[in-house]
């Protein structure tokens, strides 16, 4: 099945521990992005990539990391949590030749104390 | 800059009665307009896009570029309609997607 899956689901973390978020897709796009949903402010892109080793910043991305090393991995890195980056995470991909509709992942909801 | 606004957060109308979403964008160029939406416990997904002028679940949208606006319509709601929708915005940029705030429409009984 073609899907964007992302791990974990849920997690509940204290102030500057690192953590990771995993991201992958089984559909062969080039193209990933990283957005947090807020209430009233909907989504934000964090990070996007075009392609295997070829990132860059969206809207909001003070705080967070990324890597592409491969074509269907796209982890979202969180060096030194802070509250205020408590949200729902989403991981979205698409083929760049199409940029109309982008496959989004289940969602990541991650608290920070 | 490209900005989407949906000035509406939250918007409640009876099952059967007439729905309009409001989206209003600013971008100089020639936009792409998207709807998603976002069902209960599912994920975010694509509803419609405008260059297919197609009309999906009852609902259609038309791009206005006299007034930049993109409102998603649907002439008698149904308690399945009841969702996150956003409209997002393609202004061809590597980018992608610039989303709006969101409507929370809710279908009444």
């Amino acid at each position: 099945e073609a899907q964007v899956t992302q791990n974990p689901r849920y997690l509940i973390t204290v102030t500057g521990k690192k953590l990771t978020v995993t991201c992958s897709q089984n559909m062969n796009h080039e193209y990933m992005s990283w957005y947090r949903q807020d209430p009233g402010l909907g989504l934000r892109q964090i990070y996007y990539s075009m392609n295997v080793e070829v990132t860059d910043k969206g809207d909001v991305p003070e705080g967070y990391k990324v890597s592409r090393k491969e074509k269907r991995n796209f982890p979202l890195i969180l060096e030194s949590p802070s509250p205020n980056q408590t949200s729902l995470y989403f991981c979205a991909s698409s083929f760049s030749r199409d940029r109309h509709e982008q496959f989004f992942g289940p969602g990541t909801r991650l608290t920070v104390l | 800059a490209q900005r989407v606004t949906q000035p509406e957060k939250l918007l409640s109308v009876f099952k059967g009665a007439p729905v309009e979403l409001k989206c209003n964008y600013s971008y100089s160029g020639s936009p792409e307009l998207f709807w998603y939406v976002q069902y209960s416990r599912q994920r975010l997904q694509l509803l419609l896009r405008h260059i297919s002028r197609e009309s999906i679940k009852g609902f259609t949208a038309d791009l206005n570029k006299g007034e930049t606006s993109f409102h998603l319509k649907k002439p008698f709601a149904q308690e399945e309609d009841s969702a996150m929708y956003y409209c997002a915005l393609n202004s061809g940029s590597a980018r992608q997607l610039t989303f709006g705030s969101g409507t929370q429409l809710t279908v009444l009984p």
